[in-house]
């Protein structure tokens, strides 16, 4: 089944340890993003790529870096998570560039920082 | 006003009762609307989508658009406890197409 995967489903580091996250996606698709969500919160988006076009949010902080090496690969880079960083890190994908309708969702990763 | 404001609720039904959902939004989403469900700890999942004034259905729930009067709803029939969830309504943001989430409703379906 076509689908986004994201590993590691749980991830624990420690204050200041850098740490990646991983998305893959067999839908072929052109657009991925990344997105944090803490909880009882709406996913907040942190940047997208359009093929190899990278699109940062304003309000990223620059701890976070994301690389997409090739279509289905996306990857995020916590260079020094904070405590504050804890939360579920998701990764979607979508069919359409320009008009970013029907995003699918991987599983997330929980992201424990201690 | 917000992009897409949505009644953060809880809401609460019994079982076989009809839930409604509900979002407002601004001009400054375009008017494409998608809603996730989204159980504790999981990830969001695409239940629904509505580009067109009017009604969708699709099963036991409902989309509902009126562009006028900027509103979108979801409407889901026959209640089941498997439907306990926190339900957000999106739309693209025009300036930049990215989707914007509502803070999302928590449906609680009571046996």
């Amino acid at each position: 089944d076509a689908m986004v995967i994201q590993n590691p489903r749980y991830q624990v580091t420690q204050f200041g340890k850098p740490v990646t996250l991983s998305c893959s996606q067999t839908l072929n698709h052109n657009v991925m993003y990344w997105y944090q969500q803490k909880s009882s919160q709406a996913p907040k988006l942190l940047f997208h790529y359009y093929d190899k076009d990278f699109n940062n949010e304003a309000d990223t902080p620059d701890n976070f870096q994301s690389r997409r090496p090739n279509t289905s690969f996306c990857f995020l880079d916590i260079r020094s998570p904070g405590l504050g960083d804890a939360a579920m890190y998701l990764c979607a994908t979508s069919p359409r560039g320009l008009s970013y309708n029907e995003q699918f969702f991987g599983p997330g990763t929980r992201l424990t920082v201690l | 006003q917000k992009e897409v404001e949505q009644n953060s609720g809880p809401l609460s039904v019994p079982e076989g009762a009809i839930a409604s959902l509900n979002c407002t939004y601004s001009d400054r989403v375009s008017q494409s609307f998608f809603w996730y469900r989204q159980y504790s700890g999981k990830s969001p999942e695409l239940i629904m989508f509505i580009y067109s004034n009017g009604d969708k259905e699709d099963g036991r729930f409902t989309a509902q658009l009126n562009k006028a009067s900027q509103y979108v709803s979801l409407l889901i029939r026959d209640s089941q406890p498997s439907d306990s969830a926190t339900y957000r309504c999106a739309a693209p943001r025009r300036s930049q197409g990215n989707l914007i989430f509502g803070k999302g409703t928590k449906l609680s379906v009571k046996p």
